[in-house]
């Protein structure tokens, strides 16, 4: 079974730019999620997908953070414009559902850092 | 708010010998509970998992312990190899909050030659 696919790896930009993570997640689960996670620090959920309808966006910085999954595939998160304080790893994860017991799998995320 | 914690930071154990990484949670309705493994410049990785009605279960040389009466969990590695060395993190999901997972701070683990 293929993995989480993020791209790009790595990404630096200027503050004030913006830019574009996207994931595929495994085939066939239906929940996806992005996460930012600070260095030495848990994953901080922003986003959290049931196919193509958002279920949890609370945490997500709506005035420069989006993010979409059209077909209920894959998904691309946007940052615009960025901040310094947005220097961080972006995880997708997907899980087959959102309930209880159903693990999530994480890609190798995107390293942003902005300058 | 509820929260998962770690006792240590760091873990240092020599080569060959079993490592216990401990966890506290607060949550008492807290129902399934996920322990990752995160290599440097890599996602974390699903190790075990256990629910709620469950005490103990056994992987691939890990077993995780669950203590309800006293809200700790903890996942023992047998045989440390150099290949463990990481961070840590246990995460639990409960209905009370979406199932969303809540993380712990993470223990990075490192191994004595």
């Amino acid at each position: 079974e293929a993995g989480v696919a993020q791209s790009p790896r790595y990404k630096i930009i200027e503050k004030r730019q913006s830019v574009a993570f996207w994931c595929n997640p495994i085939s066939g689960h239906a929940t996806l999620y992005w996460y930012q996670q600070i260095l030495g620090q848990g994953p901080k959920l922003l986003i959290q997908f049931q196919n193509n309808g958002v279920v949890d966006d609370s945490q997500l910085p709506k005035d420069r953070f989006s993010a979409e999954r059209l077909k209920g595939v894959d998904s691309t998160l946007k940052i615009q414009p960025a901040k310094l304080e947005d220097s961080a790893v972006y995880l997708c994860a997907s899980s087959r559902s959102g309930l209880g017991d159903s693990p999530l799998h994480f890609g190798n995320g995107t390293r942003l850092t902005v300058t | 708010g509820e929260s998962v914690g770690l006792h240590l930071p760091t873990l240092s154990v020599q080569e060959g010998d079993n490592s216990i990484i401990n966890c506290a949670y607060s949550n008492s309705a807290s129902d399934y509970f996920i322990w990752y493994k995160q290599e440097s410049g890599k996602g974390p990785q699903f190790i075990i998992d256990i629910r709620s009605n469950m005490d103990k279960r056994q992987g691939q040389r890990v077993t995780v312990l669950l203590n309800k009466t006293v809200k700790h969990l903890s996942l023992q590695i047998a045989a440390t190899q150099p290949g463990d060395s990481a961070v840590y993190f246990c995460a639990e999901k409960s209905r009370d909050s979406n199932y969303q997972l809540i993380w712990g701070a993470g223990t990075k683990l490192i191994i004595k030659p």
